[in-house]
């Protein structure tokens, strides 16, 4: 069973920084490209970034581009986002995701990890 | 960036009758050397992540029930119930994954009439 597991949120000042990372199992974590979406307190979803299969080329919503950077080790199946410069409107659940499937559709989401900025 | 606009923002509906919701892409969706639409249907239920119903604008996930359908080409898209079910009231995204950013619609909260 493919499985995406969120952690490193939390609680974090406005300015602050904070790594969040998603652990795979269940599949050959190189071979697919993986997301960040998020979601703020009772709205919708938002898709973050991407990563590519061996993390050479990535991708960012204007939103957060310059402050977020998005990685991932194959070695220990993990993707990660680092966020710098969080802002209040950052405070989100934030979903890794990835299109196991020959379309691009999201078909895996972690259950998601929560960031919240506030001083 | 591609705009996803629903249609409506909420939806009450009878169990057992028909639900209807609408997306609208800013640039088609149609990918011409394929002829496949590049739109998403999601399902999200309260505490949950979404989840993945139609692909291809009209392809039902594995495992996803026969009374979901996905209609539509290039620039509106329709997502169908045809018979609702109490486990069905969630609110439902559409999604374009024809290009970087992959835009959502703004969601589609579907309640019980």
């Amino acid at each position: 069973e493919v499985q995406l597991v969120e952690s490193g949120g939390g609680l974090v000042q406005p300015g602050g920084s904070l790594r969040l990372s998603c652990a795979a199992s269940g599949l050959t974590f190189r071979n697919y490209y993986f997301h960040w979406v998020r979601q703020a307190p009772g709205k919708g979803l938002v898709w973050v970034s991407r990563v590519n299969g061996d993390g050479s080329s990535t991708a960012y919503a204007d939103s957060v581009k310059g402050r977020f950077t998005i990685s991932r080790d194959n070695a220990k199946n993990t993707l990660y986002v680092q966020m710098n410069s969080l802002r209040v409107e950052d405070t989100a659940l934030y979903f890794c995701a990835t299109s196991t499937g020959a379309h691009d559709a999201f078909d895996i989401w972690g259950q998601g990890t929560v960031v919240t900025v506030s001083s | 960036d591609i705009v996803m606009t629903q249609s409506p923002d909420s939806l009450a509906v009878s169990l057992g009758e028909r639900a209807t919701i609408n997306c609208k892409s800013s640039q088609t969706l149609l990918y011409s050397s394929n002829n496949k639409n590049y739109l998403a249907w999601y399902q999200q239920k309260p505490g949950q992540p979404p989840k993945l119903l139609i692909y291809w604008a009209s392809t039902r996930e594995s495992g996803v029930p026969g009374r979901f359908s996905g209609s539509g080409s290039g620039t509106d898209f329709t997502l169908t119930i045809s018979s609702l079910q109490a486990e069905d009231v969630a609110v439902y995204y559409c999604q374009q994954y024809y290009t970087t950013p992959r835009t959502f619609g703004q969601g589609t909260k579907l309640e019980i009439k």
